[in-house]
């Protein structure tokens, strides 16, 4: 099955400053990567993703990449604000060629410091 | 965007009581809802698929008969904890699969914080 690892765990950034999130994957299958914060005590939110025909996706100030070749996507969060301070999962899975499930990354607290 | 309602938010139960989770997509058909465990500071642990009309999928080591799942529309699913103990207490969070709009993206409730005494 599916292997999703996500580094780093727990990350701080001063405010302003940019935050990347990697995640390697497993599977060669898999062609749909979302992107989820949760924020404590609420369910995950999907912030951005990205599929499989596209390498890089933007959205303001969020941008996630993928480099199928090598199984690794990342977030990346530029001018980081303290309320961008969450969990942030990533995850895989074979999306479009109708699997079930997403199989998730551990996670990495972002913390970032006024 | 799409919207996931799960309810109860926050539940006690006594021991030995069942209680049910409802989890609904309300601005798109969902013909494929997952039901997650989530240990305070880990990652979401899948315990079953939910298929509209048909019986649940359960992942390895999550007992079907203790957890419940009912989809019975294509717009709810209801996961019901039987014969509670304080070791299922845990945060509990359905996603929905919407098809729709040439996608295949799923979104996830709020969660529901069960609390058992």
């Amino acid at each position: 099955g599916e292997n999703v690892e996500q580094h780093p765990s727990t990350l701080s950034v001063q405010e302003g400053d940019s935050a990347v999130i990697k995640c390697t994957y497993s599977d060669s299958a898999s062609n749909y990567f979302p992107w989820y914060k949760q924020e404590l005590g609420k369910g995950p939110q999907l912030i951005i993703d990205i599929r499989s025909n596209v390498g890089e996706k933007k959205d303001q100030r969020i941008a996630v990449t993928l480099n199928k070749t090598a199984k690794h996507f990342s977030l990346h969060i530029t001018e980081t604000q303290p309320e961008d301070s969450a969990v942030y999962f990533c995850a895989a899975s074979r999306g479009q060629t109708g699997a079930n499930n997403l199989f998730f990354g551990t996670g990495t607290r972002l913390t970032v410091i006024p | 965007g799409a919207v996931v309602s799960q309810h109860p938010s926050r539940v006690i139960c006594k021991s030995g009581t069942s209680v049910k989770i409802e989890c609904r997509s309300l601005d798109f058909q969902a013909t494929t809802m997952f039901w997650y465990r989530q240990f305070p500071k880990q990652s979401l642990m899948l315990m079953a698929t939910s298929n509209e009309g048909s019986k649940a999928t359960y992942e390895q080591g999550v007992e079907k008969d203790k957890f419940l799942i009912n989809h019975a529309s294509l717009t709810l699913s209801t996961l019901t904890v039987t014969s509670a103990h304080p070791e299922d207490s845990s945060f509990y969070i359905c996603s929905a699969r919407d098809r729709g709009r040439g996608g295949n993206t799923i979104y996830f409730g709020e969660g529901s914080w069960l609390t058992v005494v």
